[in-house]
């Protein structure tokens, strides 16, 4: 199973700043399908980026993702107000049976 | 519209049986496997395992093979997660999600609250 560490596990910040969230994977991610999911409190989570770097659907373009192999980061260029949550790496490149969540990254007003 | 609609919040006791479902619309639902994701409270994303309901296909995640069933009925485009015996431990949200090929687990279902307790 690959184990996926998130770092840091609190970000704190103010609105207008640049966010960056890491996901470090135990071995290598197969094709870099590594996608990045954004949770608010008692919201269903939302993704961001797959494949390591490509944006979903409707998703501003202040969000980026990148990075290969077993190191990712989730960029937020310029921090708004609503961008204020948890953050969730998960890789779905091995097996269907193992698919891996890292443990949440939140990032916090500060 | 492309949706996942989720049965709604159970309350139920050790040992009860539960069946929760995952309806979805605007889309092709047999063609898009359906995952199974776990959040106890206050903690974060485990995946469960998953279905393709065209063939009914199913993977576990070896720390819920055994403990869950996973199943579908592409007829009624919905998939479903059941417990036979459930547990405290169980208490949690369940999220439904569907995938398709590289793009990770795109639309998700409002979630399920299932609470046990005696």
């Amino acid at each position: 199973e690959i184990v996926l560490a998130q770092s840091p596990k609190t970000l704190s910040l103010s609105p207008g700043e640049r966010a960056t969230l890491s996901c470090r994977a135990s071995q290598s991610v197969s094709g870099n399908y590594l996608a990045w999911y954004q949770q608010k409190p008692g919201q269903t989570p939302r993704l961001l980026i797959y494949g390591a770097s490509s944006r979903a659907t409707g998703i501003p373009d202040r969000f980026s993702g990148s990075g290969s192999g077993t190191d990712f980061t989730l960029t937020i260029s310029r921090l708004e107000p609503e961008d204020f949550a948890v953050y969730y790496c998960q890789q779905y490149g091995s097996s269907l049976r193992t698919w891996t969540f890292g443990q949440g990254s939140k990032v916090e007003i500060k | 519209e492309v949706q996942l609609v989720q049965s709604g919040a159970e309350v139920k006791k050790p040992g009860e049986s539960l069946k929760i479902s995952c309806t979805g619309s605007g889309y092709s639902f047999a063609t898009y496997w359906i995952a199974w994701v776990r959040q106890m409270p206050g903690k974060g994303l485990e995946y469960m395992g998953i279905i393709y309901p065209g063939d009914s296909d199913t993977k576990y995640t070896p720390s819920f093979e055994g403990q869950v069933t996973i199943s579908a009925d592409k007829s009624i485009s919905t998939a479903y997660l059941q417990w036979s015996s459930l547990k405290a431990s169980d208490t949690a949200m369940y999220y439904c999600a569907r995938q398709l090929g590289s793009t990770a687990l795109d639309i998700w279902g409002q979630g399920a609250m299932v609470a046990v307790s005696s």
